[in-house]
């Protein structure tokens, strides 16, 4: 069964410092993984999917990369605004199959300083 | 806009009174499922539809039923709630199947005394 950690799980760095939020998981025979954003008492809002046929993918300042023999998969943050602050969590899929679902890591709750 | 809804977005309610939670989704997607996310635990799946008419268990289906009879909503039903209940529940939905972007709804919190 795909297990999913994400260390740390809170993060504090000043305004403006790029930063890494990392995501492991036990399973590497995933389709894909996902980067979801999630603010206080809000929904997920997804960032980044990226397939497992690639290394990276990137979306303005966040860039995420993936190393699936390893098990493991980086954001990074370029250039840290107050706004950044959320928690952000890491969602590999389960398996191979059409119905696979994703698994979602416990999240890494990020606080960006002004 | 493209977007899921949830309603109620807050519910307080007593042991037992059988209720609704509705979730709907303008996207034409066909796969949708319930999330419930709790603190220490993190989100787990409740129960998940790939299409009309075909709904399947999540992790964590015991006291909950769904219904997909339309492709655009997948209401969550809890027949006779319980404290153990009381939770941050979303619902979601992806294009195809789970593997897709999935867009969740903005939550449903409720509460059983």
């Amino acid at each position: 069964k795909q297990e999913v950690t994400q260390i740390p799980a809170a993060l504090s760095v000043p305004e403006g410092e790029n930063l890494v939020l990392n995501c492991s998981f036990t399973d590497s025979a995933i389709y894909n993984l996902q980067w979801f954003r999630q603010d206080p008492g809000k929904g997920l809002t997804s960032l980044l999917l990226i397939q497992s046929s690639q290394r990276e993918q990137t979306s303005g300042r966040l860039n995420a990369s993936l190393d699936k023999s390893s098990g493991r998969s980086t954001l990074y943050i370029a250039a840290s605004q107050p706004g950044d602050s959320a928690t952000y969590l890491c969602a590999p899929s389960e398996g191979l199959n059409r119905d696979d679902k994703i698994i979602f890591g416990k999240g890494t709750r990020l606080h960006i300083l002004p | 806009e493209a977007q899921v809804t949830q309603n109620p977005r807050y519910l307080i309610t007593v042991t037992g009174k059988k209720l609704t939670v509705t979730c709907s989704q303008n996207m034409n997607h066909e796969y949708m499922s319930w999330y419930r996310q709790d603190p220490g635990l993190g989100l787990r799946q409740i129960y998940y539809s790939m299409n009309v008419e075909v709904t399947d268990k999540g992790d964590v289906p015991e006291g909950y039923k769904v219904s997909r009879k339309e492709k655009r909503n997948f209401p969550l039903i809890l027949e006779s709630p319980s404290p153990n209940q009381t939770s941050l529940y979303f619902c979601a939905s992806s294009i195809l199947d789970p593997r897709g972007t999935q867009y969740f709804g903005p939550g449903t919190r409720l509460l059983v005394l």
